[in-house]
């Protein structure tokens, strides 16, 4: 099993559309991520989480919001997708004692139509 | 603002020769550098990393570069190889900021 699990891997909704992207990992990391990548604008931060309790905005937030149920555990929701929100989205786990960075997975390609 | 800035979309380098990406920053507090590489349809992966103690830092085929005084870091690949063919970040960080900054990708293709 991967270290880090997107579900789902790809996702069609329509406008005005609520929708969750889910993410768990075994990596007993206590950080974790949510990133969007687009072309040309590379891989930008959404949300992340120290822990349970800690929850923290990216440089991209707007529309979008997270909940870490547990350590292993944070879903991204978009309230009501709209078009621009298109994109391939990736989790990440990390932790202070990684010096390899973060663990990410295998991305949700989402279409927003 | 860019802070991290990749400023070849691109790349083609035949096999056997040496790839080299480049990348520069702005932010003077970054004092940790990574590169991840991403093949389609997969999430990106550690490839190399560099603190700001040392100006080189080599793993196999794999070296990274640090210019602090320029601010900007290069990935030499040598020699390049087809299974190198992916997309390519530089990301950075420093001490207390527990998150990464990323650019924008190369695409670096091996021709055969």
């Amino acid at each position: 099993d991967a270290d880090v699990t997107q579900t789902p891997r790809n996702r069609i909704t329509k406008t005005g559309k609520r929708i969750m992207l889910e993410c768990s990992q075994t990596k007993g990391h206590d950080r974790m991520y949510w990133y969007r990548q687009d072309p040309g604008l590379g891989l930008r931060l959404i949300y992340y989480s120290f822990d349970v309790k800690d929850i923290n905005k990216g440089e991209i937030s707007d529309g979008y919001s997270v909940s870490r149920q547990a350590q292993a555990k944070f879903s991204l929701s978009l309230e009501s997708a709209i078009p621009n929100q298109t994109a391939l989205y990736f989790c990440a786990t990390g932790s202070r004692q990684a010096a390899g960075g973060y663990t990410f997975g295998s991305g949700t390609r989402l279409t927003v139509v | 603002d860019q802070q991290v800035k990749q400023n070849s979309p691109s790349l083609s380098v035949q096999e056997g020769r040496i790839s080299i990406l480049n990348c520069d920053y702005t932010n003077s507090m970054f004092d940790y550098f990574l590169w991840y590489k991403k093949y389609p349809a997969e999430g990106p992966t550690f490839l190399i990393s560099i603190s700001s103690i040392k100006d080189k830092n080599e793993d196999g085929r794999f070296t990274v570069f640090l210019n602090k005084s320029a601010k900007h870091l290069s990935l030499h690949i040598v020699p390049s190889q087809p299974g190198d063919s992916a997309v390519y970040f530089c990301a950075a960080t420093f001490q207390g900021a527990q998150k990464l900054v990323f650019g924008q990708g190369t695409r670096l293709t091996i021709n055969p």
